[in-house]
């Protein structure tokens, strides 16, 4: 059974600051996904990779396939870079969720 | 980029109706379409995948003949929730992949709330 988990679970930051948000699993996986659903709950796909590293402006993703991990950076943060954000594990059509990690960027 | 709906937006019903959520995605076909539930200030919990023609693979816990799907057409998804009970409220939300890589387009969720 895949475990995904996420860190931090809640994080304050101040417009500007660079943001990490952290996740690692337990099982090969095909593919992981970092989702952002804002407070009305929609669901936006930001990246979805399997090695390396993709960019999509401020934001950054990169993923380690030998240590299981991956991060999720965000440069310059905005107030409205304020969301949850949720990493996915997926492997055929077996997809497992972290618990999310609620970021609240202040002015 | 890809759109993919839900209908209704949000739903109040009693205990004891059944209620169908529509998913569609606008402008590609989707292979698969996955519906997930999501409880207050918990993640998101796969309930089932569905493949265009065939039955629905459900995960652990969760009831077939309670929630029902049908995935008619490439472009449509509907579950329906049978007999809904309080303990149903939850917000419900679908994806849908236009091939059988890992891509996915999320709907915008459907709040249901069973009195």
């Amino acid at each position: 059974k895949n475990e995904v988990e996420q860190s931090p679970q809640n994080l304050t930051a101040q417009e500007g600051e660079f943001i990490t948000i952290n996740c690692s699993y337990s099982v090969g996986i095909s593919a992981l996904h970092w989702l952002q659903q804002h407070p009305g709950g929609g669901i936006v796909s930001l990246f979805m990779l399997s090695s390396g590293k993709k960019k999509h402006g401020r934001l950054i993703a990169t993923i380690n396939i030998q240590e299981k991990h991956s991060s999720l950076h965000i440069t310059a943060s905005h107030p409205r870079d304020s969301a949850v954000y949720i990493c996915a594990s997926f492997l055929s059509n077996d997809m497992r969720f972290g618990a999310g990690t609620r970021l609240t960027v202040k002015p | 980029g890809a759109v993919v709906s839900q209908h209704p937006s949000w739903v109040i019903c009693k205990s004891g109706t059944s209620v169908k959520i529509e998913c569609r995605s606008l402008d590609f076909q989707a292979t698969t379409m996955f519906w997930y539930r999501q409880f207050p200030k918990q993640s998101l919990m796969l309930m089932a995948t569905s493949n265009e023609g065939s039955k629905a693979t459900y995960e652990q816990g969760v009831e077939k003949d309670k929630f029902l799907i049908n995935h008619a057409s490439l472009t449509l998804s509907t579950l329906t929730v049978t007999s809904a009970h309080p303990e149903d409220s939850s917000f419900y939300i679908c994806s849908a992949a236009p091939g059988s890589g890992e891509t996915q387009y999320f709907g915008p969720g459907t709040r249901l709330l069973v009195l």
